[in-house]
């Protein structure tokens, strides 16, 4: 199974700012099958980003998604209130999904 | 409207079974395999399970197998899970979601289940 580290755990920025989320995998990752996630407390996950570097529908350009192997990122260029919540990036190897634990964007 | 609308949720007893459905609505069920993910209060999201389009294939988390039988009925558009052997570690919202390509889109709303005695 191929595990994924998230760093770091909690990122503390202030609206406007650039945020950079790490993920680590245990192992290559095909990035065709590297997405990230979106949510907010009490809602469901929201893609917003496949392949590791597209964006999915209706996600602004202020997400990307950039990495190959074992590390990848996503980066929000300026932070808006409405993304301060928590990420997950999730892969798909040998009929098998896992997510990394996530990383909480909070208001510093 | 793309929709997953997930059922089935409550409190059960160690050891109990309960069994989650999935309506799916808005879009053409029978394109995409079919997932549940968990997500234990507090914790991060956990794959559960996922079903081939045909529903001649079918994946579990280890955590889960011999347990937890996943399910679809075509014809009706709905996901199902069947979930015997319940622990006190299964307590989770369980969400369905689409499965294309790898990647879990849409997501429903999540059911909660409860293993307490």
């Amino acid at each position: 199974e191929i595990v994924l580290t998230q760093s770091p755990g909690t990122l503390s920025l202030f609206p406007g700012e650039r945020a950079t989320l790490s993920c680590r995998a245990s192992q290559s990752v095909s990035s065709l099958y590297l997405a990230w996630y979106q949510q907010k407390p009490g809602q469901a996950p929201r893609l917003l980003i496949y392949g590791a570097s597209s964006r999915a529908t209706g996600i602004p350009d202020r997400f990307s998604g950039s990495g190959s192997g074992t590390d990848f990122t996503l980066t929000i260029s300026r932070l808006e209130p409405e993304d301060f919540a928590v990420y997950y990036c999730q892969q798909y190897g040998s009929s098998s999904w896992t997510f990394g634990q996530g990383t909480k964007v909070e208001i510093k | 409207e793309v929709q997953l609308v997930e059922s089935g949720g409550g409190l059960v007893q160690p050891g109990g079974s309960q069994r989650l459905s999935c309506a799916a609505s808005g879009f053409t069920f029978t394109s995409y395999a079919m997932s549940w993910v968990r997500q234990a209060p507090g914790k991060g999201l956990e794959w559960v399970s996922t079903i081939t389009v045909s529903g001649d294939s079918t994946y579990y988390v280890d955590s889960v197998k011999g347990r937890f039988t996943i399910s679809r009925d075509n014809s009706k558009s709905t996901l199902y899970l069947q979930m015997n052997s319940l622990r006190a570690e299964d307590t989770a919202v369980y969400y369905c979601a689409a499965l294309y390509a790898g990647r879990f889109d849409p997501w429903g709303q999540g059911t909660l289940v409860i293993v307490s005695s």
